[in-house]
């Protein structure tokens, strides 16, 4: 099973839709939690941390389930500058060591005009 | 703002070439790794290094070695480049923290 599982897609949405996109990891000791972006043929950039009570960025909202290993990432109001490819991140170690990082392989998003 | 730069794009090697692959950063950071990128198998880990001279193995450092002289400059080097070792190369850099800064990446082909 891989460390860090995630839907490929790719979700093709209209512009104004919300999408949503879960993650699963297989490592409980896991500790911390995170959502890059990285578009086409550009390198990855951290979109937002996910903490245990959830957190909200504008139209982007992350959750946590620790009882079930998953993260999400909801996207409101979508926008066609939103189109990219959303990396699911987690720290591996209980040690909070940012060089234990595991990178999921993305799931793609269009968002259509 | 922080800058990643890596030395190359695109990269054409022979199979059988020694490969060096150049990453400089601009913050000071302390932390420096090196990724490879595949389809379907996300951003797997090879070496990281937290200090000048000093390395640590990632997740699949065969055929691999990595060098630290400067805190700046982490290099990745291809002993013996193979077919396999096809792929996007993504360094990175962080302070300490879990925000990694990515270079533009170096899409190598080796034939």
């Amino acid at each position: 099973r891989k460390e860090v599982e995630q839907d490929p897609g790719p979700f093709n949405v209209p512009e104004g839709a919300t999408v949503a996109f879960n993650c699963t990891y297989s490592n409980s000791a896991s500790q911390s939690f995170f959502w890059y972006r990285q578009d086409c043929r550009k390198e990855p950039k951290l979109l937002m941390s996910v903490y245990s009570s959830g957190n909200e960025d504008g139209r982007f909202t992350a959750q946590l389930n620790r009882a079930s290993q998953y993260i999400s990432l909801l996207i409101r109001d979508s926008k066609l500058s939103d189109s990219a490819t959303y990396l699911c991140v987690v720290n591996r170690g209980s040690s909070g060591s940012a060089r234990q990082l595991t990178f999921g392989s993305g799931t793609q998003l269009t968002v259509l005009p | 703002d922080v800058k990643v730069t890596q030395s190359s794009r695109y990269l054409v090697k022979r199979t059988g070439e020694k490969v060096f692959l150049e990453c400089v950063q601009d913050m000071d950071h302390e932390n420096m790794f090196w990724y490879r990128q595949d389809p379907g198998l996300g951003l797997r880990l090879i070496y990281f290094s937290y200090d000048v001279k000093m390395k640590e193995k990632g997740d699949i450092p065969e055929g691999y070695s990595v060098s630290r002289e400067k805190k700046e400059r982490f290099s990745l080097i291809l002993e013996s480049a193979s077919t396999n070792q096809t792929s996007m190369y993504l360094c990175a850099s962080t302070l300490g923290g879990y925000e990694q800064y990515f270079g533009p990446g170096t899409r190598l082909t080796v034939t």
